[in-house]
């Protein structure tokens, strides 16, 4: 069983329509992520938040708003995605931020656009 | 900046035998690095991870990875596969400071044959 739990594990959603993304941990770690994954490549790192500030954007396009409401929760708000959006949106979260940390994943949310 | 290579995109490895994937790092300082798995759906599980110290790291299912400084590389082994290692398999590269996220190398499938 995965300690980050990330709903809803698949949303499909038309390109006008808004919604979001959840993730929560109670690790007690300080620093969470959302990354993207599509299919056979790598995450690719999207946001960092340390102690519930955001610290990294990755020149992410506007229609992705990230969230940190406290230090167990991350959201990501999605608005007029388009269909090259569609992905595995994965969260994580360690100890503290850098790379010094091992993170520790959710199962995802997998994403389509239609 | 920090990159992994992962030399293999396929390995094909019979069930008990022995297996191997290879990682080199480039990084300027001493680097920290993670092998993490990902099973279809899933996703990243940390494996191991290696900061400092002794060159052999255990991880968890019976992994171990080592670490060769002259040749940048922390390659993962396991002594005998089972059906269930089939996955894809991430090295991942952290900086020493700052509050960035991982690095990923492209990946690694894994096909077990019986």
């Amino acid at each position: 069983d995965t300690e980050v739990t990330q709903t809803p594990k698949h949303l499909v959603m038309g390109m006008t329509n808004k919604k979001s993304l959840k993730c929560e941990q109670h690790m007690g770690h300080r620093a969470m992520y959302w990354y993207k994954q599509k299919a056979k490549k790598p995450p690719e790192l999207m946001f960092v938040y340390s102690y519930e500030k955001l610290s990294i954007n990755e020149s992410v396009p506007s229609r992705f708003s990230p969230e940190c409401p406290n230090s167990s929760l991350l959201n990501l708000h999605l608005h007029a995605l388009q269909p090259e959006d569609s992905a595995l949106y994965l969260c994580a979260s360690s100890q503290e931020a850098g790379g010094v940390q091992p993170q520790h994943f959710g199962d995802g949310t997998r994403l389509s656009i239609l | 900046a920090q990159s992994v290579t992962q030399p293999d995109i396929h390995i094909t490895v019979s069930e008990g035998a022995s297996l191997e994937l290879r990682c080199n790092y480039s990084y300027g300082a001493t680097p920290y690095l993670f092998w993490y798995v990902q099973s279809p759906g899933q996703g990243l599980q940390l494996l191991l991870k290696y900061f400092s110290g002794d060159t052999l790291v255990q991880g968890i299912k019976g992994f171990e990875a080592e670490f060769k400084r002259s040749q940048s590389s922390l390659n993962l082994r396991k002594p005998s596969v089972h059906w269930s290692d089939a996955a894809e398999y991430f090295c991942a590269v952290g900086s020493g400071g700052g509050a960035d996220g991982l690095t990923f190398g492209k990946g690694t499938h894994l096909i077990i044959q019986p």
